[in-house]
């Protein structure tokens, strides 16, 4: 079955700086990854999806690039702020099981 | 729009005992999904309906865990007997059931068993 690993599990950066997280996934059959932000006690919100037809994708301070080839694909966030600290988790699902396989969860913090 | 209710949101029991989640999921919604997350872990599919069908239930310990939705909207998942081991959050989620569409998350019933 899928499998999706994660990096990093934590993440340090400056206000104002860049923050990258990268996921690798398994099944090369999967076509769909979204990218959640969990903050303490919350639900898991999604900030950015991307299919395997899109090299990339970018919605004002927030991005992904997916190599099919790779498989492996990443989140960047620009310009952080401190209200992007949080959990963030990558995901993978094939069109035929919809069933998402997600990542461990990188920890950011964005230090003002 | 509504999002995905569940309740409740916490819940301590002792061990042994019997806890029951209750997910309402966004109107018109037809999948409903039960993701299990340990702390500091990404969610963990345990459960996937189709309106009332269970397609997907390979990752649900079914000693112990049942779940339904009887009527194709409302879905209760429960534990009986509970553990220690089950303490966790649950998430119940939903989406429109098409192939990649987003899945919207509830708050999450956190259970603590002792």
């Amino acid at each position: 079955g899928e499998n999706v690993e994660q990096h990093p599990s934590t993440l340090s950066v400056q206000e104002g700086d860049s923050a990258v997280i990268k996921c690798t996934y398994s099944d090369s059959a999967s076509n769909y990854f979204p990218w959640y932000k969990q903050e303490l006690g919350k639900r898991p919100q999604l900030i950015i999806d991307i299919r395997s037809n899109v090299g990339e994708k970018k919605d004002q301070r927030i991005a992904v690039t997916l190599n099919k080839t790779a498989k492996h694909f990443s989140l960047h966030i620009t310009e952080t702020q401190p209200e992007d600290s949080a959990v963030y988790f990558c995901a993978a699902s094939t069109g035929s099981s919809y069933k998402l396989i997600f990542g461990s969860g990188t920890r950011l913090l964005v230090r003002p | 729009e509504a999002g995905v209710v569940q309740s409740p949101r916490y819940k301590i029991i002792e061990k042994k005992q019997p806890v029951a989640f209750w997910c309402n999921p966004i109107s018109g919604h037809n999948t409903l999904y039960w993701y299990l997350q340990n702390l500091g872990q990404g969610p963990e599919l345990l459960i996937r309906y189709e309106n009332e069908e269970a397609v997907d239930d390979s990752q649900l310990p079914k000693d112990r865990f049942s779940a339904e939705r009887l009527k194709g909207v409302d879905s209760t998942l429960k534990i009986q007997p509970a553990e220690l081991g089950d303490s966790a959050v649950y998430l119940c989620a939903s989406s429109p059931g098409d192939s990649g569409n987003t899945i919207y998350f509830g708050e999450g019933s956190w259970l603590t068993v002792v």
